[in-house]
């Protein structure tokens, strides 16, 4: 069955910097790949959806890179600030046929 | 746009107890989803319904779980005779489109402890 790993369960960076999260997965390439961050207590909040054939999207301080040869895709923040300290979650959609699988997700603390 | 409301936020009960979460999607949605989170993990899948049709529901779902989208609007779902392994966040989730490769609006979850 489908596995999503994502890199580590907590990532440290010092604020200004670049934060960068891993997503790698097994077995077949899923057609969509989402981001989402969720806080302590909350719901998960998307981000942005990166297609299969689609390399690379940006959102304002956020890029997402979709590797289906690595299958992988990474997350960045640049210029990261405290208020980016969040969990975050990539979720695979299968070819459409199921539901969203989410990964673990990446704590990410972003030091002043 | 109100967002996804989900209630209770917090439920405390007893092992053997019932529950009852309800959830009520963006109006013009017409998928709902539930999740179930626990600690350091992502959410898990289980189950959703296309307006009123429930279409899916995954393994974890065992027979004490049921849930209903009666008119497609709000949901419920029940925990019949609760177990402390059913400790965890129960997320819902809607989605505008017809099929699963939209984006989710998530609520902020019901958090159930069983003691």
């Amino acid at each position: 069955s489908q596995k999503i790993e994502q890199n580590s369960e907590a990532l440290n960076i010092q604020e200004g910097k670049t934060a960068t999260l891993t997503c790698n997965y097994t077995n077949y390439s899923p057609a969509y790949l989402q981001w989402y961050r969720q806080d302590p207590g909350r719901g998960p909040v998307f981000l942005l959806l990166i297609r299969e054939n689609e390399k690379e999207k940006r959102k304002e301080r956020l890029k997402v890179t979709f590797d289906t040869t690595l299958k992988q895709s990474l997350f960045h923040i640049t210029a990261s600030q405290p208020a980016d300290s969040a969990t975050y979650l990539c979720a695979l959609d299968m070819r459409g046929n199921t539901p969203l699988v989410f990964g673990k997700g990446t704590r990410l603390s972003v030091i002043a | 746009d109100t967002g996804v409301s989900q209630d209770p936020r917090h439920k405390i009960t007893k092992r053997g107890q019932n529950v009852t979460f309800r959830c009520d999607p963006i109006s013009e949605h017409n998928r709902l989803y539930w999740y179930r989170q626990t600690l350091g993990q992502g959410p898990e899948f289980l189950t959703y319904f296309q307006n009123e049709a429930q279409l899916e529901k995954s393994r974890l779902l065992s027979d004490r779980f049921s849930a209903e989208r009666p008119k497609g609007s709000f949901s419920t779902l029940e925990i019949q005779r609760t177990e402390q392994g059913d400790s965890a966040m129960y997320l819902c989730a809607s989605s505008r489109t017809g099929t699963h490769t939209g984006e989710l609006f998530f609520g902020e979850g019901s958090r159930l402890t069983v003691l």
